[in-house]
């Protein structure tokens, strides 16, 4: 089946530096992958999204770019923000495939002033 | 506006208990979900409808059964609640499967 591996955290980093989360998955069919976020005490929401190979989704400074040849949709930003802390999950829904939505664990980023 | 709500938001109960949580959303989204989250953040998919018919029913106890009464809104009912329930349930909702989804605010469980 479908799977969305992702770093572990939390990832701790100073403001201004710069921030990669690596994500990588399986899946058979034809997935679009996504990046929601989630503050804390509140719902997940969408970061950027990309639906087919060589997209690159980007928002509020943070881009991620769909490689079919090694199945990566790695999260970066050049310059973190205390405000940036909070869980980043990497996700796929295969269209071609189980139509499933799969999410990564998750990976806490603390960023400290 | 809110887009995807959720009642209630805090849900406190004794184990053995039923209970219910509502969702309703405002989005004229075809599709809406039920997830659980765990204290590690992790996220299960629990349920998913499409047009008011089950179409992801993944391996949940059958003490949850999910209602849909319209597209607007998927309820979640949860008999004989145990202390392994607790957690925060988030309903979603999007515009067609496999598209991008909208999440409630989230309803944290606490079984006693």
């Amino acid at each position: 089946g479908d799977s969305v591996t992702q770093m572990e955290g939390p990832v701790t980093l100073s403001e201004e530096a710069f921030l990669t989360i690596n994500c990588t998955y399986t899946a058979t069919g034809y997935p679009s992958l996504f990046w929601y976020v989630q503050y804390p005490g509140e719902g997940l929401q969408l970061l950027l999204k990309a639906t087919k190979a060589d997209d690159k989704g980007s928002n509020k400074g943070f881009e991620a770019t769909y490689r079919k040849e090694t199945t990566s949709f790695h999260l970066e930003k050049g310059s973190v923000q205390v405000s940036d802390s909070a869980v980043y999950f990497c996700a796929l829904s295969d269209r071609g495939g189980s139509y499933i939505p799969t999410f990564g664990r998750g990976t806490s980023l603390i960023v400290h002033p | 506006d809110t887009a995807v709500s959720q009642t209630p938001k805090y849900l406190v109960t004794q184990m053995g208990n039923d209970k219910s949580i509502k969702c309703e959303q405002n989005l004229g989204h075809d599709t809406m979900y039920w997830y659980k989250q765990d204290s590690k953040k992790f996220l299960k998919i629990m349920f998913s409808y499409n047009n008011k018919e089950l179409i992801i029913n993944e391996t949940v106890p059958n003490r949850f059964s999910p209602k849909s009464p319209d597209k607007a809104h998927l309820n979640l009912h949860i008999n004989s609640l145990e202390l392994g329930d607790s957690a925060v349930y988030f309903c979603a909702s999007s515009r067609e499967l496999a598209d991008t989804q909208y999440f409630g605010p989230g309803t944290r469980l606490t079984v006693l």
